[in-house]
């Protein structure tokens, strides 16, 4: 079984511009999360989707918004970049069905803004 | 709000030797539960261990374990036989118990080093 899918690697961007990252989860999980990390806030939760429907929201600013497809891909939208929004950014699946459920991460996907 | 406290940026242990990682939490809640994650330079986040808040039993997988005081609001982690292989950033999450999976609240982590 795959694991979960983080496209692309690496991205370089400059400030000002917009970037979508890219998250396939394991196959039959429904739920997709996104976290930010950066050295100086740690790990900081952006947001849950799960069947198409954000669930959750973490305490960032509108330029960072998802969506979730009837496949279950997920993608992040970034909006007028600062060099703040610098980070590694993680996905993380799972199914959902019970409240202890799992998560599986994927690689991330390492943004900078220069 | 919950709140997850690493106090330990960084911790050596020799190879084959143990070693004790501190995770302290807030919380008003009585149900949710703890993690230890693990992220080598792969930057994958691998969950080690799981402990559920109404279990008095400490979780044990393996080599790893922890030390759950439900009162003393502390969770630690103990790896004994310490690998070479262990060597990452260890986090200490929290999830609440009454809903959402997707949501943890994370530690600011501690840099585990091995020496052989």
């Amino acid at each position: 079984k795959a694991g979960v899918t983080q496209t692309p690697r690496y991205l370089i961007k400059t400030r000002g511009q917009q970037v979508t990252l890219s998250c396939s989860p394991i196959s039959g999980h429904r739920s997709v999360s996104w976290y930010q990390q950066t050295p100086g806030q740690g790990l900081q939760f952006l947001f849950e989707y799960f069947s198409e429907t954000q669930r959750n929201k973490g305490n960032f600013p509108g330029r960072f918004s998802g969506r979730q497809f009837s496949n279950s891909r997920s993608e992040m939208n970034v909006s007028t970049l600062e060099l703040g929004d610098s980070a590694l950014y993680l996905c993380a699946s799972s199914n959902r069905d019970r409240v202890d459920e799992k998560l599986f991460f994927g690689s991330g996907t390492q943004l900078s803004v220069l | 709000a919950q709140t997850v406290t690493q106090s330990q940026p960084e911790m050596s242990v020799q190879e084959a030797e143990t070693v004790t990682l501190s995770c302290t939490y807030d919380t008003s809640e009585s149900d949710y539960y703890l993690f230890w994650y693990k992220q080598p330079p792969s930057r994958q986040m691998i969950l080690v261990i799981r402990q559920e808040a109404y279990k008095q039993q400490n979780a044990t997988e393996n080599r790893f374990s922890v030390n759950f005081q439900k009162a003393a609001k502390s969770f630690s982690l103990k790896i004994s036989d310490s690998q070479l292989g262990d060597a990452a950033m260890y986090f200490c999450a929290y999830s609440s118990g009454s809903s959402n999976t997707g949501k943890l609240i994370f530690g600011q982590g501690t840099t585990l080093q091995v020496k052989p």
